[in-house]
């Protein structure tokens, strides 16, 4: 059944810890993205990554840092520099980079408390 | 630069009515466009594509988008809401090959019985 798999669905983070949100896909996209969402904002760019071993800051990579060892694997770390971490994740694919669709994750809340 | 502007937050229809969600864009050049549905606390869910082919696009569950050039538009648009329509819609655009996806801040579509 391929797909996008993010885990854990919820989070909870104490301040000051760094945190780690897993994506993994099966559909052998070459890229991915890591998304944030906050409530009438829509989808803002965090990460993406176009091919394996080789990622690029979005539009708010500012406290978050990524990996892309895998090209099934592309983990999010949420880091102590974040200043407003609390938020809804969704990491995507697409079967290249540019004018094609991304296909989504279910999402990860995390919540710092 | 790129942008897509939502022009609606919220919209209110009752069950049986028609709905249209407005989306305009702004390009250099010839974007591809998607409208995509998220329910709560979900994953986002591919509606329709627009990518130079037809300008009337069909989608899943009897949505349809005219994408139009002088207008600079894509507005979805189906002719009898369900209860299961209820969610927040997202305009999407990619102005070109070497572009992420570029989000409008969702429309929230509240459908009444």
């Amino acid at each position: 059944d391929g797909g996008i798999t993010q885990s854990p669905k919820y989070l909870f983070r104490k301040e000051g810890q760094n945190v780690t949100l897993s994506c993994e896909q099966n559909l052998n996209h070459d890229a991915m993205y890591w998304y944030r969402q906050d409530p009438g904002q829509g989808l803002r760019l965090i990460y993406y990554s176009q091919i394996v071993n080789d990622f690029q800051k979005g539009d708010i990579a500012e406290g978050y840092s990524v990996s892309r060892e895998k090209k099934e694997s592309f983990p999010l770390t949420v880091t102590s520099a974040q200043k407003n971490p609390t938020a809804f994740y969704l990491c995507a694919s697409s079967i290249e980079f540019g004018n094609t669709e991304a296909f989504f994750g279910q999402g990860t809340r995390l919540t710092v408390v | 630069a790129q942008s897509v502007t939502q022009l609606d937050s919220h919209v209110s229809v009752s069950e049986g009515t028609p709905v249209l969600l407005r989306c305009n864009y702004s390009s250099s050049y010839s974007p591809s466009l998607f409208w995509y549905v998220q329910h709560p606390n979900k994953g986002l869910q591919l509606l329709l594509k627009y990518t130079s082919a037809a300008t009337l696009v069909k989608g899943i569950n009897g949505f349809e988008a005219e994408f139009k050039k002088s207008e600079t538009s894509f507005h979805l648009t189906k002719p009898s809401a369900h209860m299961s329509d209820a969610a927040e819609y997202f305009c999407v655009v990619i102005p070109n090959r070497y572009s992420t996806l570029t989000f409008g801040k969702g429309t929230m579509l509240l459908v009444s019985p």
